[in-house]
């Protein structure tokens, strides 16, 4: 049973344009998420996090939306850059903690110049 | 120093043969996991150290076997594996107030032969 879900395998995008990953979740006890961006042959590395208070974390070019009642968050990437081009997973956790994370599939992102 | 660091990098084991998997961080993190990532996969969760303490552990094979000898070590002991368990191994860190999201080392490509 995959509680997070991104259904997009891969995504290619023109330098200096807009990416949007998506990513859905079926487990409401979730309350906190996390994208993270994965390089080959490097583990995860943390980009930013929302939590369920909020529907909007902003950071730099980088910016989460959260859509409690349709269970869906996204990440937008603006512009970018071709070192934005790697595997994005977002991940989930309950009680407001990050303990216990469920990952999603991962999206392929490539950014072309 | 905002880095966890894995070794060995890569390991290739016999399925007889006995194995550690090392991680270390120098962040003041009090919780420290083990992941387990299979190609084109999430990673899944294995094991949770909470102050030195196991708090999760999600139904793992006793085959592998973790340890954390202090709260900058934690250690996953490898004995009679399976072909199968060949995976790359994550270990990641994370603040004690649980924000940040958590801190991944670059992982151990483990082949059981």
């Amino acid at each position: 049973d995959q509680q997070v879900k991104q259904n997009s395998p891969s995504l290619s995008v023109q330098e200096g344009r807009i990416s949007i990953l998506n990513c859905d979740y079926t487990n409401s006890m979730f309350d906190y998420f996390l994208w993270y961006k994965k390089y080959p042959a490097e583990g995860p590395t943390f980009l930013i996090s929302i939590s369920s208070i909020k529907d909007k974390n902003e950071d730099g070019r980088f910016t989460v939306f959260l859509n409690k009642s349709a269970k869906h968050l996204s990440l937008h990437i603006v512009p970018s850059q071709p070192g934005d081009s790697a595997v994005y997973f977002c991940a989930a956790s309950a009680n407001f903690g990050n303990e216990k994370l469920t990952f999603g599939t991962g999206t392929r992102l490539t950014i072309i110049p | 120093d905002t880095e966890v660091t894995q070794t060995p990098k890569h390991l290739v084991m016999g399925m007889t043969n006995k194995k550690s998997l090392k991680c270390e961080q120098h962040m003041g993190h009090r919780a420290m996991y083990w992941y387990k990532q299979k190609a084109k996969k999430p990673p899944e969760l294995m094991f949770v150290y909470s102050y030195e303490k196991l708090s999760i552990n999600e139904s793992v094979p006793s085959r592998f076997s973790p340890e954390c000898p202090n709260s900058s070590l934690l250690n996953l002991h490898l004995h009679a594996l399976q072909p199968e368990d060949s995976a790359l191994y994550l270990c990641a860190s994370s603040q004690e107030d649980r924000a940040g999201g958590q801190y991944f080392g670059p992982g151990t490509r483990l082949t059981v032969t």
